[in-house]
């Protein structure tokens, strides 16, 4: 069984639909992280959190540590958000992250 | 403002050749450098990562070689490419304190 497990794995939604993605973990964690990965392999990092809820637009995510889930939430969706949506947490002990495989997010006009 | 540069951007080399990507990180001192590849269709993997010049811990067995000769500079190396070495190769940066990481624009390998 993974550390991290994301789910869905592919979602397709129109344009307009409020989206959501599920990150679950199994470790100790210092930190989770979403990440955003376009078709041209560029990495962006949307948020890191350790509990608590962040919102950046129309981007909304949650941690609840003592049920180990995060989810992503998109408002408002558009073509636009089309990409990998990525989940990965920092461990308590060492620099590495655990990476979730990623959600590929298709959102049609 | 700290950047993160990468370079090339795509390569296609063929089998049994070196290799040598570099990445330098402006504006941050002492940070800890990554590097991870990401196969066709796959999450990505961690392949070595340095809290410091001269320091690198390699997280798999491989083809690859990581080396920071400057604090700010992390290179990754072959001396014969595989095809099994064909992918997206990111470097990464941040600082112990904050666990934030940021990447670089990536390099995408093709060994033919």
């Amino acid at each position: 069984k993974n550390e991290v497990e994301q789910s869905p794995q592919n979602l397709t939604a129109q344009e307009g639909e409020f989206i959501t993605i599920n990150c679950s973990y199994s470790v100790g964690i210092s930190a989770l992280h979403w990440l955003q990965q376009h078709p041209g392999g560029g990495i962006v990092s949307l948020f890191m959190l350790s509990s608590g809820k962040k919102k950046h637009g129309r981007l909304i995510a949650t941690i609840n540590i003592q049920e180990k889930h995060s989810s992503l939430h998109i408002t408002a969706s558009h073509p636009r958000d089309s990409a990998v949506y990525i989940c990965a947490v920092s461990l308590d002990s060492n620099y590495q992250l655990i990476w979730g495989a990623g959600t590929k997010l298709i959102i049609k006009p | 403002s700290q950047t993160i540069h990468q370079w090339p951007a795509t390569l296609v080399q063929p089998v049994g050749s070196p290799l040598s990507l570099e990445c330098t990180v402006e504006g941050t001192s002492n940070p800890n450098l990554y590097w991870y590849r990401q196969a066709a269709g796959r999450g990505l993997q961690l392949l070595f990562y340095s809290v410091g010049i001269g320091q690198i811990s390699s997280e798999v067995p491989q083809n690859l070689s990581a080396s920071r000769p400057q604090d700010r500079q992390f290179i990754l190396s072959s001396k014969k490419l595989l095809l099994s070495d064909s992918g997206f190769y990111l470097c990464a940066w941040d600082l112990t304190a904050s666990n934030e990481q940021f990447f670089g624009p990536g390099t995408r390998l093709t060994v033919l």
